[in-house]
């Protein structure tokens, strides 16, 4: 069974710039989540999908950030404009549904300068 | 609103040897879900154990084990027989009982350096 996919793997932009992750769930998860880990930190949820409808968007900056699984099965993160504080790890994981055990993919790390 | 603290930034452990990480958490709830998680340098994370916060019973996954200790709020996790390949970022991670398994209140994690 393939695993979360996610892309890119590393990016770099300055800041004001736009940047766009993108996350590829495990077939057939019905949940999806969005976090950010800071440096040095653990990673702290962003926003939480079920299908393609928002469970949780409670600590997504949503002056800057978005995010869409239109059809259910893949989604995108946006960060628009970037800051510099947005230099972290992105991390998507999926799971079967609520409740059951989330997967995580390898993330993206982000650069801004 | 919970919290999750790990108060060792770094520990090192002989190959062989056993090593525990401390965990502690804040919550109001009688009924929740605690983790750990290990997070190698490829950046995923990956679930060692879980306890579901209505079991006595600590939870046990081969090498590794959790002593939970409801009443003081304490979670901390003990590898036994420690391996190079543990050598790793670990995360206590904390959520709601009928919230989602993947809505995680984390740590801020442990170093785990394994020596050969």
């Amino acid at each position: 069974e393939a695993g979360v996919a996610q892309s890119p793997r590393y990016k770099i932009i300055e800041k004001r710039q736009s940047v766009a992750f993108w996350c590829n769930p495990i077939s057939g998860h019905a949940t999806l989540y969005w976090y950010q880990q800071i440096l040095g930190q653990g990673p702290k949820l962003l926003i939480q999908f079920q299908n393609n409808g928002v469970v949780d968007d409670s600590q997504l900056p949503k002056d800057r950030f978005s995010a869409e699984r239109l059809k259910g099965v893949d989604s995108t993160l946006k960060i628009q404009p970037a800051k510099l504080e947005d230099s972290a790890v992105y991390l998507c994981a999926s799971s079967r549904d609520r409740n059951t055990e989330a997967f995580f993919g390898q993330g993206t790390r982000l650069t801004v300068v | 609103a919970q919290t999750v603290t790990q108060s060792q930034p770094e520990m090192s452990v002989q190959e062989a040897e056993t090593v525990t990480l401390s965990c502690t958490y804040d919550t109001s709830e009688s009924d929740y879900y605690l983790f750990w998680y290990k997070q190698p340098p490829s950046r995923q994370m990956i679930l060692v154990i879980r306890q579901e916060a209505y079991k006595q019973q600590n939870a046990t996954e081969n090498r590794f084990s959790v002593n939970f200790q409801k009443a003081a709020k304490s979670f901390s996790l003990k590898i036994s027989d420690s391996q190079l390949g543990d050598a790793a970022m670990y995360f206590c991670a904390y959520t709601n009982y009928g919230g989602s398994q993947g809505n995680l209140i984390f740590g801020k994690g442990t170093k785990l350096s394994v020596k050969p």
